[in-house]
This record gives C-alpha cells, sequence and structure tokens, in this order.
C-alpha cells in the first residue's frame, strides 16, 4: 500500500529555535495534512494543502505541498515548550481516505 | 460544542477475550472513520462509514474485527478473540462531509483513542 516517509524521527531543540520536518511518498496525493497529536488525545490538524506547490500558514506554522505532489514539509517558527508533541503529515487521495507517516517527536528545552 | 468522543479510555483485555469500542462522533456528522495506532506509529485506516452505510472497510485487519453503525450515529468497533498484536490505540474520526472523487478537502475530527492492551 501508499508508505509515507517521514523525516526526522525526532528532534531536541531549544525554545526559539526554528522547526523542519518533512514527507515524502512513492504515490501522488492530492491533499497533504499536518497533525500534531499530544499524549492521550487524538491527531488535531494543523494545516491543510490542497494544491500542488501551495504554500500554507497558520501563526508560526507554514507548510508547503511539493510541486510532484510526493512530498509536504512543515516549518515551525520560534518554537515555543507547548510546541512539544507528535506532528504526523497525512496524505489523501480522491477517495479521502489518509495515509498517515510514523510522526516526528518534537521536544523543545526551555 | 463536543467533540468526538470514545469509550472507554483504557480497556485491558485477556487474550481471547472479545471487546467492544464505543465512538460518539460530532452530532450530524456524516462519515465516520476508524484507525489503528500502533505504539510509535501513525494511525493506519481501519474502515468508513457514511451514515449507516459501511463503504470502506478494506483496512480491517482480520475477519476478527468487525464495525458497525446501525443508525448512522453511534459507532462500535468490535474485536473477538483477541491478540497480543491486537494491543494498540485505537481512534475514530468523524467529519460533516461525505467522500467522494474529488472532496478530499474537508477534515476529519479525531476523539482522544482507546487505549486497548491484550494480555
Amino acid at each position: 500500500g501508499q508508505q509515507l516517509n517521514q523525516s526526522p524521527q525526532s528532534m531536541f531543540i531549544q525554545e526559539g529555535e526554528d522547526v523542519s520536518m518533512n514527507c515524502t511518498s512513492s504515490s501522488i496525493f492530492n491533499t497533504w495534512l499536518w497533525y500534531k497529536q499530544d499524549p492521550g488525545e487524538g491527531p488535531v490538524l494543523l494545516i491543510a494543502l490542497y494544491k500542488a506547490g501551495e504554500l500554507t500558514s497558520n501563526g508560526r506554522l507554514t507548510a508547503q505541498f511539493g510541486i510532484t505532489r510526493k512530498d509536504s514539509f512543515l516549518n515551525i517558527s520560534a518554537s515555543i515548550p507547548s510546541d512539544v508533541g507528535i506532528y504526523f503529515c497525512a496524505g489523501n487521495t480522491n477517495a479521502g481516505k489518509s495515509t498517515f507517516g510514523d510522526g516526528t517527536t518534537l521536544t523543545v528545552k526551555p | 460544542g463536543a467533540g468526538v468522543s470514545q469509550s472507554p479510555r483504557y480497556k485491558v483485555a485477556k487474550r481471547g477475550q472479545d471487546v467492544a469500542l464505543r465512538c460518539d462522533p460530532i452530532s450530524g456528522h456524516v462519515s465516520l472513520f476508524w484507525y489503528q495506532q500502533a505504539l510509535g506509529q501513525g494511525p493506519e485506516f481501519l474502515t468508513y462509514f457514511q451514515n449507516e452505510a459501511q463503504l470502506d472497510k478494506s483496512g480491517l485487519p482480520s475477519d476478527r474485527f468487525f464495525a458497525e453503525r446501525p443508525e448512522g450515529s453511534v459507532s462500535t468497533l468490535k474485536i473477538q478473540r483477541t491478540q497480543q498484536e491486537d494491543s494498540a490505540v485505537y481512534l475514530c474520526a468523524s467529519s460533516p462531509y461525505r467522500l467522494a472523487g474529488g472532496v478530499s478537502k474537508k477534515t476529519q475530527y479525531f476523539g482522544p483513542g482507546t487505549r486497548l492492551l491484550v494480555l
């Protein structure tokens, strides 16, 4: 089946630093989604991308839908302690089913 | 308003036992999804309902897994004769939109999950 490769697997950064993570796939998706999951909770949508090349921001978060439709990245600027969590990318096909990456665990040191 | 709720939040089962996991979607949401999330991995699709119709069950790992949504609202995921490899978090998500070709812009709202441990 479709697989998403998400990297890095984990990141340890200082508060105030910028963060970048990405997802690649061997398959084409027509929507890319980025979620954050806190311990004991379900994923919460951060940013949705609908067109190849699209660059979208949500506060300190910026994400881009790759031109090839096989990749996406998420940047977090000026990280703060509450950014701690697991970030997942997900790709949707026309059928709407989501395929998730295995997550990037972010730790922010105050 | 109320989000997606799931119960129980935690379930410990002995191998071979049957379990039933409940999902209460957001009121009025047409679409309902079940996902399985193993430790350290992303959620994996199990099945999809549009109202009471189960339109996609391609992700169910075996015939021990069964899901239903008889009145198009609450859904139950049942696992028969549980095995240790069934240990995971089971996530439910709902959406106010139907899935159809090209309608992939619609987000899903996830519940907190049920953490199942099979001993």
